[in-house]
This record gives structure tokens, sequence and C-alpha cells, in this order.
């Protein structure tokens, strides 16, 4: 059984730029949800897909999109790069008719200059 | 909104002994999820536990068990004979039972002292 995985593990931008992060899921999984992780802050919620569409969102501006492809790997695109959004990016997959358990991701560090 | 509160910034144990780490939470629903996680330095998030709201049957597995108190919103990590390897910073969330949102506190910071 292939765990959640997530690339790239670092990146650096600078303000302005616009980035793409990718995650696929867990075999098996058909939901994937974004979380941002400020440093020494707990994770917060970005959005959920399922089924290619967006089944819940948090307190984020719409510059956060995501996708979802049919095979159920997932990206996460930021425009406009602020410094704020320096943190740790986490994905995690679940499988939505289950009890909504969440296997993470190790994560993708990015750095806003 | 649903807030996640862990009032504990930073614990510390004796290794082999027990700690209990605190986590309360506010929802307007009678029915949802709660859950921690350890997310060691490796940053890897791992679930420890998880306790459905409609179970009145505290979870336990292994060396880890919950005090969920309903009605006080009150959800509570106990640590038996705590080893090296618990040494992580432990996340309390919840989930209502659509699972399509998903609430974390800002963390314990654990350290087991050998």
């Amino acid at each position: 059984e292939t765990g959640v995985t997530q690339s790239p593990t670092h990146l650096i931008k600078t303000r302005g730029q616009q980035v793409t992060l990718r995650c696929s899921s867990q075999s098996g999984h058909n939901t994937v949800s974004w979380y941002q992780q400020a440093l020494g802050q707990g994770p917060q919620f970005i959005f959920q897909y399922y089924r290619e569409e967006e089944n819940g969102r948090g307190n984020f501006p719409p510059r956060f999109s995501g996708l979802q492809f049919p095979n159920y790997s997932s990206e996460l695109n930021v425009n406009a790069l602020e410094l704020d959004d320096s943190a740790l990016y986490l994905c995690a997959s679940s499988f939505i008719k289950d009890v909504p358990q969440q296997f993470f991701g190790p994560g993708t560090r990015l750095t806003v200059l | 909104a649903q807030t996640v509160t862990q009032s504990q910034p930073e614990m510390s144990v004796q290794e082999a002994e027990t700690v209990t780490l605190s986590c309360t939470y506010d929802t307007s629903e009678s029915d949802y999820y709660l859950f921690w996680y350890k997310q060691p330095p490796s940053r890897q998030m791992i679930l420890v536990i998880r306790q459905e709201a409609y179970k009145q049957q505290n979870a336990t597995e292994n060396r880890f068990s919950v005090n969920f108190q309903k009605a006080a919103k009150s959800f509570s990590l106990k640590i038996s004979d705590s080893q090296l390897g618990d040494a992580a910073m432990y996340f309390c969330a919840y989930s209502p039972n659509t699972g399509n949102q998903f609430y974390f506190g800002t963390g314990t910071s654990l350290t087991v002292i050998p």
C-alpha cells in the first residue's frame, strides 16, 4: 500500500509569483484535503476535494485554488504569493464513506522571499 | 464557528510515567469526530487515536487513551508508560460528521525525559 506523497519537498519563491504543489493520495482513497501549517502553529484547513470537485473550504482567499484528477491525485495552486504564505503545506487523503480518518503526506515547505 | 483549544503549549514527562494532554473544543453539532495526531520532528502527521462523539465509551489504543467529556466539550489524551519515541508535537482535531472540514488546535510539545 502506497502512502501519501507530496512534491516538491522544498520550494523558494518570490512575492507575486505563482506556485503549484502536488499530492498523490494513498491507494484506495478518493478524497484529498490541503492544509497550511505556519511555523509553531497547527494546520489550517484550506479545502477538500472529492470526485474532482471542491467539497469543503476553510477561510482562505480565492488565490488558493486546487484540482483533483481522475486518479485522485491533487494540486494546490497559490497565485500572487505573499510573504505570509511561507509555511508547510500538508496534503491528507481519506475515503469519504469511512470515518473521516486522514492520512498525511510529509509536506512541502514553501518559502516566499 | 468550530474552534479547538490546546492550553498547554509545552509538557514534559519522565520516561515510563503518565502524562495527560488537554483539549477543549466548541461546536453546536451533536455528531462529530475528534482526533489526536502526533507530529514528530520529521514532520509527518500520524493519527494516534480517534473518538466518535456518539460513542460514550472512551477510545483506547495500546498506551494511549482519551477522556471524552461531551457535555464539557473536553477531549484529553493520556499517554501511559511514556517512551522516548513519544516526544513530538501533539495536535487535537475536530471534524463534523460530514468529514469535509477539519479544525486543529495549536498543539502541545511533549518532551520525554530519560
